[in-house]
């Protein structure tokens, strides 16, 4: 699988917009770039994916560069709840694992 | 509707003791995978299931460790004589399809200490 780069961790207030980034300069074509989330003692959690368009859905916005080496996920009013690792995970249309790196942890202050 | 289920949430055993963890997947998803988070890790993948068979079992760690899948549905993950370094947390997760287009629904974990 291409490899993923992430900020270790990253601050928020609440209400406000968080943009999380995402560097994959060596994604190929076939690439799904996948968000997935992890609050404290829970398994991950489902947040998002895209192959080359903007997508939206009722949790967060994916922003995927044109030239597809970099993504941003956008939490558009953070509160309390969002408060976790987020990874971003490439995941080819044939490949049926995802797998996990070391992701962004994000803190939300009130 | 009902998500990924898993049981027990925690369990605690002895070393040397055989442990069963049981993996309730989403009605009609047919891809089924484990996974494993050991403190401080991050999540690697142990075992696929597509239907009732296992495509793919490169993930498991050693000879100790077993899974099964039945009437396309609940999986049971076996580890054999427990070590301590398999204490770790048990994830299993359920897609409607294998494919890379399809997102994973995780369920919320098996805690196995190994004492």
């Amino acid at each position: 699988d291409a490899k993923t780069t992430q900020p270790n961790s990253m601050e928020s207030n609440e209400e406000e917009p968080v943009h999380l980034p995402c560097n994959h300069s060596t994604i190929s074509g076939t690439d799904y770039i996948h968000w997935y989330r992890q609050l404290p003692s829970q398994g991950p959690e489902y947040v998002i994916h895209g192959l080359t368009s903007n997508v939206n859905n009722r949790m967060a916005s994916l922003a995927i560069a044109e030239d597809r080496k970099s993504s941003t996920l956008i939490l558009h009013r953070a509160t309390l709840r969002d408060a976790a690792v987020y990874y971003c995970i490439l995941r080819a249309g044939s490949n049926y694992k995802l797998t996990f790196g070391k992701g962004t942890l994000l803190t939300v202050n009130p | 509707g009902a998500g990924v289920s898993q049981s027990p949430s925690n369990k605690v055993t002895e070393k040397g003791k055989d442990v069963e963890l049981r993996c309730d997947p989403i009605s009609g998803h047919t891809a089924l995978y484990w996974y494993r988070q050991s403190l401080g890790q991050g999540l690697e993948f142990l075992i696929y299931f597509q239907g009732n068979s296992a495509p793919d079992k490169s993930g498991l760690p050693s000879d100790r460790f077993s899974a099964e899948r039945t009437g396309g549905s609940v999986s049971t993950l076996t580890i054999q004589r427990t070590q301590q370094e398999d204490s770790a947390v048990y994830l299993c997760a359920s897609s409607p399809y294998s494919s890379g287009s399809y997102e994973q629904y995780f369920g919320p974990g098996t805690r196995l200490t190994v004492t």
